[in-house]
């Protein structure tokens, strides 16, 4: 069935290092891709998205590329910030179909000074 | 007001309690969603309404009872619960359900501990 698999974390990475969470997904047609962050005592919130392959999604400095070939929609960040300390949640979804939301197990990053 | 708020933010209850949770979204969204997040496991969709009225159930047991009495409020009444049952419950809404790229718009939980 559909799903969505997230690199295992924790992350831990100093200031103004170099990230990338990595999600694979497995999907029967053409879904669109998401990713959410959820910040300590919130709710998730929508950081990026892209609909149809090789579209790259972009917000505060993280880039996301759909990738038919590897299934796969990795989030990446060239410097993260203690501010970015969260858990990443990559998601896929079929517009059209119903509420087809897939979540992963979410990543947890934190970003140390 | 932020777009999708829950109250309340935490909740402790015993076995036998009835309690209820609330959600409001000012976004004039037509769809509202209940999430259970349990640690390390994906969000679990519990229920879904669309112009108020429930369009999928995920098999989730007679304990949890959703109510949508218009487009801006969603409640979950919580009856003779389980230890189980314990996690953090996310409301989230969209406009229009099934529609394309309507991305889900969330609230910040009720923590439910269930002693």
């Amino acid at each position: 069935g559909d799903s969505v698999t997230q690199m295992e974390g924790p992350v831990t990475l100093s200031e103004e290092a170099f990230l990338t969470i990595n999600c694979t997904y497995t999907a029967t047609g053409y879904p669109s891709l998401f990713w959410y962050v959820q910040y300590p005592g919130e709710g998730l919130q929508l950081l990026l998205k892209a609909t149809k392959a090789d579209d790259k999604g972009s917000n505060k400095g993280f880039e996301a590329t759909y990738r038919k070939e590897t299934t796969s929609f990795h989030l990446e960040k060239g410097s993260v910030q203690v501010s970015d300390s969260a858990v990443y949640f990559c998601a896929l979804y079929y517009p059209n179909t119903g509420n087809q939301f897939y979540f992963g197990t979410g990543t947890s990053l934190t970003v140390i000074p | 007001e932020t777009g999708v708020t829950q109250t309340p933010r935490h909740l402790v209850m015993g076995m036998t309690n009835k309690k209820s949770l609330k959600c409001e979204q000012h976004l004039g969204h037509n769809a509202m969603y209940w999430y259970k997040q349990s640690a390390k496991k994906p969000l679990e969709l519990m229920f879904v309404y669309s112009l108020e009225e429930r369009v999928e159930n995920n098999s989730v047991p007679s304990r949890f009872s959703p109510e949508c009495p218009n487009s801006s409020h969603l409640f979950l009444h919580l009856h003779t619960l389980q230890p189980e049952d314990s996690a953090l419950y996310l409301c989230a809404s969209s406009q229009g359900w099934g529609e394309n790229n309507s991305p889900l718009h969330f609230g910040n939980g009720t923590r439910l501990t269930v002693t």
